[in-house]
Formats: C-alpha cells, sequence, structure tokens
C-alpha cells in the first residue's frame, strides 16, 4: 500500500522557521494537503493542493513541492502553532483518497 | 454555520458491530463527497472510507475492507459508517470529513469526533 513519511517530530524556537517534510512516490502526480491538529481536537486544513492556503490560516504558513518531496514551512514559529502536523495524498491511480502521513510533532521550544 | 457532528460510539466486544451517524447541516450534503477517518488512541490519523456525492462510487481501506460499510442518505443530510466484526484494532475515534469541492480532495471540514472502544 502506498506510504507518506514524515519526521517524526520537529523543534523550533518562537520566531524562527519550522519545516515538515513529507515524501511519498506518488507526489510529483498527486496534490498534497497538510493539516493541523492539537491536542482533543480535530484536524484542520492548514494548506491544500500544495500551496494553497484556506481563508482564515494565517500567513505564516506555506507549502511547497519538488519532487517526490512536499514541505509544509511556518515562518516566525509562535507558541500556538504547537502541534501535530499531518500531510495527506494519494497514490498515483486515486484509489487511495486518503493516505495520511504518520505526523509530526512541532514543538515550540 | 457549516458543521458536522458525529454519534453511535461506544463500547463493543470484539466481533460485535455498531453503526455510526455523521449529520451534516449549514451546507448542500448532496453535493459533497465523504470520508471517514479514524485515530487510534496516541496514533495518527487513518482514511477509513469515501462515498461520492451521489453514493455509487465508494472505497475502503485495506484494513476495513469487507468488515465496514459507508452510506449516506441525502434526504436525511446523513453519513453513516457501518461496522461489523469489531476487532480490538479498530478502537479509535472516528471522524467524518467533508471533501471540498474547490480545495482538489482536501477535506475541509471536520466533525468533533466519536469514540469506539473495541474491548471484552
Amino acid at each position: 500500500s502506498y506510504e507518506l513519511t514524515q519526521p517524526p517530530s520537529v523543534s523550533v524556537s518562537p520566531g524562527q522557521t519550522a519545516r515538515i517534510t513529507c515524501s511519498g512516490d506518488a507526489l510529483p502526480k498527486q496534490y498534497a494537503y497538510w493539516y493541523q491538529q492539537k491536542p482533543g481536537q480535530a484536524p484542520v486544513l492548514v494548506i491544500y493542493k500544495d500551496s494553497e492556503r484556506p481563508s482564515g490560516i494565517p500567513e505564516r504558513f506555506s507549502g511547497s513541492s519538488s519532487g517526490t518531496t512536499v514541505t509544509l514551512t511556518i515562518s516566525g514559529v509562535q507558541a500556538e502553532d504547537e502541534a501535530d502536523y499531518y500531510c495527506q495524498s494519494a497514490d498515483s491511480s486515486g484509489t487511495y483518497r486518503g493516505v495520511f502521513g504518520g505526523g509530526t510533532k512541532l514543538t515550540v521550544l | 454555520e457549516v458543521q458536522l457532528v458525529e454519534s453511535g460510539g461506544g463500547l463493543v466486544q470484539p466481533g460485535g458491530s455498531l453503526r455510526l451517524s455523521c449529520a451534516a447541516s449549514g451546507f448542500t450534503f448532496s453535493s459533497y463527497e465523504m470520508n471517514w477517518v479514524r485515530q487510534a488512541p496516541g496514533k495518527g490519523l487513518e482514511w477509513v472510507s469515501y462515498i461520492s456525492s451521489s453514493g455509487s462510487t465508494i472505497y475502503y481501506a485495506d484494513s476495513v475492507k469487507g468488515r465496514f460499510t459507508i452510506s449516506r442518505d441525502n434526504a436525511k443530510n446523513s453519513l453513516y459508517l457501518q461496522m461489523n466484526s469489531l476487532r480490538a484494532e479498530d478502537t479509535a475515534v472516528y471522524y467524518c470529513a467533508r471533501t471540498g469541492t474547490t480545495m482538489g480532495d482536501a477535506f475541509d471540514i471536520w466533525g468533533q469526533g466519536t469514540m469506539v472502544t473495541v474491548s471484552s
């Protein structure tokens, strides 16, 4: 089955830039999506179609894509950004509509 | 307000069955594709199943294929997940999630989740 690979954890100090990667063989052909999940809450979409930001999501959240890797970048990290982040995509056939990466815990030091 | 509200979770014995419901409001439910996503305690998100807006196209994760059945009633603005032959590893919070129409395949709206515990 198709897999998306994320680092388990990323740590940054407030005001710094956090980068969270997600790798998958089908990413050159399929869009990637990013979700933020805080403890006890449902996930929230923060990036869609690799690099688009939904309304209401702060400008410090951005996304990019290069080959088989997509990256979520959070510029000027704030304490409130501490959360788990998940990438999501589909395999090249599109059959698996919601493959998720394993998640990355962002810690704000 | 656009909202999804899950219900039907609870404690069930291994081998048992449970039916989850997701009530949609604040949008034209019949126009949207829908999904079930689950999260085991302390673990990551796992996509479970997808259903098209009309219900004609359905997909399942391999882990639940043959045991779970997704369905919808557009007249009642409701999504369902019938879960049979439940196993301990099905223990999780189950979320319903809407696939947005302008954001590719993004899950743009999520419910608050309902907990399913499979244990004897």
